[in-house]
């Protein structure tokens, strides 16, 4: 166990329809990274999060959202969803903000399934 | 860019033996390397990472990787392969350009020990 959670375990919903995915860091992290993996893609970072304020993005589209809140939570909104959009999406977490020279470790929650029928 | 490639979708070896997962890196600047296992419907766990120093890595469940700054190679290995070893092992490096944290990973190779 990692000592990071995430909520809901699985996700079903529909095209078009919008999700909120949720995320605990480990006690004591500041810093929030929210990853997709998909069989095409692979895993792909989407965006970073360091005390509430964004600190990287990736290849994160437009429908995507996030953000993290003052009790160090973040979440992950989906909006518009595709069928393409069906993956696992995983929460990180790190003690420091990740600038030069930063050599955190990330630890990984047990993922959110979605599926976009 | 920094990049990472796993050259083998999967490695099968039989328990007891040595097992070796590749991976080869291409960065600018020092690398920062790590490897993570993913287990059926579970998470991604953190191995171990190579930062600076020993070129010999020591991580979690008896797994070990090498540096190779010649090669530009990060091999997993472990001396003595287990069965509960079987999984997907994932191979990634740090971005450092921009100086963030995220981290970028290789496709993945999975892991079979045959008993």
């Amino acid at each position: 166990d990692s000592g990071v959670t995430q909520t809901p375990k699985h996700l079903i919903t529909a095209t078009g329809q919008r999700v909120t995915l949720r995320c605990s860091p480990r006690s004591g992290d500041l810093s929030v990274y929210w990853y997709q993996q998909s069989l095409d893609q692979g895993l792909q970072f989407l965006i970073q999060y360091y005390n509430g304020e964004e600190r990287a993005k990736g290849n994160i589209l437009e429908r995507f959202s996030a953000q993290q809140f003052p009790d160090l939570h973040s979440e992950l909104n989906l909006s518009s969803l595709e069928l393409g959009d069906s993956a696992l999406y995983f929460c990180a977490s790190s003690v420091g903000r990740g600038g030069t020279g930063g050599t955190d470790t990330q630890y990984f929650g047990p993922g959110t399934r979605l599926t976009v029928l | 860019a920094q990049s990472v490639a796993q050259p083998e979708d999967q490695v099968n070896v039989a328990e007891g033996n040595p097992l070796t997962v590749k991976c080869t890196y291409s960065v600018s600047g020092n690398p920062y390397l790590f490897w993570y296992v993913q287990y059926p419907n579970r998470g991604l766990q953190f191995l171990l990472k190579y930062i600076t120093g020993d070129n010999l890595v020591k991580g979690s469940y008896g797994f070990e990787a090498e540096f190779n700054k010649s090669q530009t190679s990060f091999h997993l290995k472990k001396p003595s392969a287990l069965v509960s070893d079987s999984a997907l092992y994932f191979c990634a490096v740090r971005g450092i350009p921009g100086g963030y944290n995220k981290l970028i990973f290789g496709a993945g190779t999975r892991l079979a020990v045959h008993p």
